[in-house]
């Protein structure tokens, strides 16, 4: 069975300066993983994925995340946050289709 | 629009209620998912459908919920004498691919319906 944790349930940056958002999963299996992001009243986005390819992803509106698999870490990060970064981020293990399991998520408040 | 549609957006249920949520994926999208999401929670697996098979439908919480896909297309929650622990947000996802293409595709979500059971 996989599962995921997100280690922070809200987290308050200044914009302008860096985002982490910290996400640990467990797989038996070599999985596949996702950060969605959410904003109010709007449905998930993806933000990007790792498939078993590079273990640095990019994804959009400058957002990446390593896997690390020492670690049994999928931390997003983002060298400057923007206003506009403030909604919730789930952090998502897959080992097949149709089975994702989603962190609890984590509420980005950015600060002027 | 291109992307999924669920409606209604919002539907306020006595308790007792009979509920349907409909789900309109992208055009074309093989896999078609539905996920409850509770207040302060992230989504939780409810069901799959490839096609109008329903493959998998071992997060439905009771026998109260039913989903069905009948055409392949749009596809319809319903849930039977709704109780206060079904508020949430439905999401629906719907996905290019089938099960066995052996890559995981992105799941394409819509804006949710939020369920209130009074």
């Amino acid at each position: 069975a996989q599962s995921v944790t997100q280690l922070d349930s809200h987290v308050s940056v200044s914009e302008g300066t860096p985002v982490l958002l910290r996400c640990n999963y467990s797989s038996s299996y070599s999985p596949s993983l996702f950060w969605y992001v959410q904003h109010p009243n709007k449905g998930l986005q993806l933000l990007l994925k790792y498939t078993s390819a590079a273990t640095l992803v990019k994804g959009i509106n400058g957002f990446e995340a390593e896997f690390k698999k020492s670690e049994t870490s999928f931390h997003l990060t983002k060298p400057s946050a923007h206003m506009s970064d403030a909604a919730e981020y789930f952090c998502v293990v897959s080992v097949r289709l149709g089975d994702m399991r989603f962190g609890a998520g984590t509420r980005l408040t950015v600060k002027p | 629009g291109a992307g999924v549609s669920q409606s209604p957006r919002y539907k306020v249920a006595k308790r007792g209620q009979d509920v349907a949520l409909r789900c309109d994926p992208i055009s074309g999208h093989v896999s078609l998912f539905w996920y409850q999401q509770a207040l302060g929670q992230g989504p939780e697996f409810l069901t799959y459908f490839q096609n109008e098979a329903q493959l998998d439908k071992s997060g439905l919480p009771s026998d109260r919920f039913f989903a069905e896909r009948p055409e392949g297309s749009v596809s319809t929650l319903k849930i039977q004498r709704t109780q206060q622990e079904d508020s949430a947000v439905y999401l629906c996802a719907s996905s290019l691919r089938g099960i066995g293409t052996g890559v995981e595709g992105e799941q394409f979500f819509g804006p949710g319906t939020r369920l209130t059971v009074l």
